[in-house]
């Protein structure tokens, strides 16, 4: 079973604090996902990471994939209320289709 | 598209009660996932099913755990019998699995509580 840890669980920050999160394996992956889901909602979909050492840039948002494909960042630059939400990484692994290994999830709370 | 559409949202039943969660996946769409999501537990992959077939559920917790997929439009996750410990938020994604790709699309969840 491939595991996918992430930290912090739990993070509440003042409006324009930057902050990271991180999300870690013993695993290899072929690729790598982080989604947002808002309350009583499914997670959506924000970037996928291919390459080892990728860095992608969505607006504030920033998310790299590690150089051995094992873990990966968010960082997220002057965050405003509207990041709050529960972060999660999620890995797709390299059979024979794709199955996709969910990370513990971090819940972003950001103050005004 | 309406997306991946989920029913019921909120579903209450009794412990020893038949439950039948429904999905419409988006058209075109060539892959089927269940997932349940727990505090405890975070987001688990329950079953998936390529072109309707059922390629991998090793996360259906128990023989009470059956899901189908008769067509390439609905998709069903039934428990029976139904127990406290089952009361979770089940989600079903679909995707268009082919050259890499790897999005799932989520529906909205049904919350399921065992009473």
């Amino acid at each position: 079973t491939q595991l996918l840890e992430q930290s912090p669980q739990f993070l509440s920050i003042q409006e324009g604090e930057n902050l990271t999160v991180y999300c870690n394996s013993s695993s290899v992956f072929s690729s790598l996902q982080w989604y947002r889901q808002e309350p009583g909602e499914g997670p959506v979909l924000l970037v996928t990471v291919v390459t080892g050492g990728e860095v992608k840039k969505l607006k504030r948002l920033t998310f790299q994939f590690g150089d051995a494909r094992k873990d990966s960042s968010l960082h997220i630059t002057a965050a405003q209320p509207g990041d709050t939400g529960l972060y999660l990484c999620a890995g797709a692994g390299s059979g024979g289709y794709q199955k996709v290994t969910f990370g513990t999830g971090t819940k972003l709370q950001v103050i005004p | 598209d309406a997306g991946v559409i989920q029913s019921p949202r909120h579903e209450v039943t009794e412990m020893g009660q038949e439950v039948t969660l429904r999905c419409k996946p988006i058209s075109g769409h060539n892959s089927l996932f269940w997932y349940r999501q727990t505090m405890m537990r975070g987001l688990e992959l329950l079953i998936y099913f390529n072109n309707n077939v059922p390629i991998d559920d090793s996360g259906m917790p128990e023989d009470r755990f059956s899901a189908k997929m008769p067509n390439a439009s609905f998709s069903t996750l039934k428990i029976q019998p139904s127990e406290p410990r089952d009361s979770a938020v089940y989600f079903c994604a679909s995707s268009l699995w082919g050259q890499g790709n790897t999005e799932a699309f989520f529906g909205q969840g049904t919350r399921l509580t065992v009473v």
